[in-house]
């Protein structure tokens, strides 16, 4: 079977910064993505990692390491509205392939 | 937005009713999925279209029934649900490419009585 480990609830302060990490076992990969989800809305891409290191977008950065099985989203200068789950999933293979979700990491910002 | 569209948003039905949930992206994409997220249980991957034609059923019990007349438009019938088949189920569309990013309509949020 494949397996995505998330932490299920972190809880930081508003401006600090958030890592949620990600290690996952699945039989093939392809790439990684990184999702948000605010409660009763759809999910919305954040950022891809196919090869292992680190891409910046903005305030967001996400890590791989492959040989690891590990990723991890990094959330800087945190505000109220990064309060959301954030949903790790893996590609199992190359093509349109679909993608393996975790469970998602609900993120609770406080002031 | 996300450019794609669910409805209805919410629906609640009892056990022998049939409804319908419907999708249609506007990023004209050619491949379709239906998921369903349960509370505390990960996204799970019901159905995959690509080309309209389906790809992937991901083992799912008959009372669901897909149906995808064009690229732009996917269906979910239902037929005797039951209580535990309530959740959120999740449209998304892509593009058929290698490494396209999926992007997920608002959902349907289901309870079945």
């Amino acid at each position: 079977g494949q397996n995505i480990d998330q932490p299920t609830e972190m809880t930081a302060t508003e401006g600090a910064i958030v890592q949620i990490n990600c290690t996952y076992q699945t039989s093939g990969f392809n790439g990684l993505f990184w999702y948000q989800q605010h409660a009763g809305e759809a999910p919305t891409f954040l950022s891809y990692n196919v090869l292992d290191g680190l891409e910046e977008k903005g305030r967001f950065s996400s890590f791989l390491s492959r040989s690891k099985g590990y990723s991890y989203l990094l959330l800087k200068e945190l505000q109220m509205k990064d309060s959301a789950s954030y949903l790790c999933a893996v590609r199992l293979h190359s093509g349109n392939t679909p993608l393996v979700f975790g469970k998602g990491t609900r993120l609770s910002v406080i002031a | 937005e996300t450019g794609v569209t669910q409805t209805p948003r919410h629906l609640v039905m009892g056990m022998t009713n049939k409804k319908s949930l419907k999708c249609e992206q506007h990023l004209g994409h050619n491949a379709m999925y239906w998921y369903k997220q349960s509370a505390k249980k990960p996204l799970e991957l019901m159905f995959v279209y690509n080309f309209k034609e389906q790809t992937e059923n991901n083992s799912v019990p008959s009372r669901f029934s897909p149906e995808c007349p064009n690229s732009s438009h996917l269906f979910l019938h239902l037929h005797t649900l039951q209580p535990e088949d309530s959740a959120l189920y999740l449209c998304a569309s892509s593009q058929l490419a290698e490494q396209e990013t999926q992007y997920f309509g608002p959902g349907t949020r289901l309870l079945v009585l």
